[in-house]
């Protein structure tokens, strides 16, 4: 079955520290690939997008991911978090003739110690 | 731009009663709009996807009949939850699809509501 995979469902980072966050994807056909991040109160906001191309993707507040093929993996980093990072992160992906429906892994909380 | 409005934030009802949470599109016309629910420190999870103009298709284990899905216009798509109960009880959020310009069949995106936190006592 189609699914997204986030190994890890929390991780403590120092403010300043890097960051990496992993998914991976069921085996198949590259999906389209998202990573959204969800603070309390706050509705969902798009980091970034694959869809093809350059496999390392630049998106918002500093964040990039790298698209490989052959590990199936689209992981997130940021090289210094932020306090204000502190926040759930969802790697999402659409499947091909998967009907436009979003799989979202299940999500990282990231907590950020000053 | 593509920026979709939830209403309401939160909603409190009675067991037994209706409620009706709005989304619209607010500077784009959304053709699929869809629907999640997300229980607390869980992930979202897919409901139904609302075409304009059509029937909703429902999630496997979603009761239609519990939670209707009207998509009456383009910009407007409404899940009602019927006869609630306190299992109802969770965050409601709804999606829709957009493209950022003609002709970008591959440059899509999908932007979220804010959610509504439903609680039924």
């Amino acid at each position: 079955a189609q699914s997204v995979t986030q190994p890890d469902i929390h991780i403590t980072v120092s403010e300043g520290a890097s960051l990496e966050l992993r998914c991976n994807y069921s085996y198949g056909a590259t999906p389209y690939l998202f990573w959204y991040v969800q603070s309390p109160g706050q509705g969902l906001q798009l980091l970034l997008k694959y869809f093809s191309g350059d496999t390392l993707v630049q998106g918002i507040k500093g964040f990039e991911a790298e698209f490989k093929r052959s590990q199936s993996s689209f992981n997130l980093r940021k090289p210094s978090v932020h306090w204000s990072d502190a926040a759930e992160y969802f790697c999402v992906a659409m499947f091909s003739g998967g009907y436009n429906k979003l799989i979202f892994g299940a999500g990282t909380r990231l907590a950020v110690h000053p | 731009g593509a920026v979709v409005s939830q209403h309401p934030s939160r909603v409190i009802c009675k067991s037994g009663t209706s409620v009706k949470i709005e989304c619209r599109s607010l500077d784009f016309q959304a053709t699929t709009m869809f629907w999640y629910r997300q229980f607390p420190k869980q992930s979202l999870m897919l409901m139904a996807t609302s075409n304009e103009g059509s029937k909703a298709t429902y999630e496997q284990g979603v009761e239609k009949d519990k939670f209707l899905i009207n998509h009456a216009s383009l910009t407007l798509s409404t899940l009602t939850v019927t006869s609630a109960h306190p299992e109802d009880s969770s965050f409601y959020i709804c999606s829709a699809k957009w493209r950022p310009s003609e002709g970008a069949y591959l440059d899509y995106g999908y932007t979220f509501g804010s959610g509504t936190r439903l609680t039924v006592v």
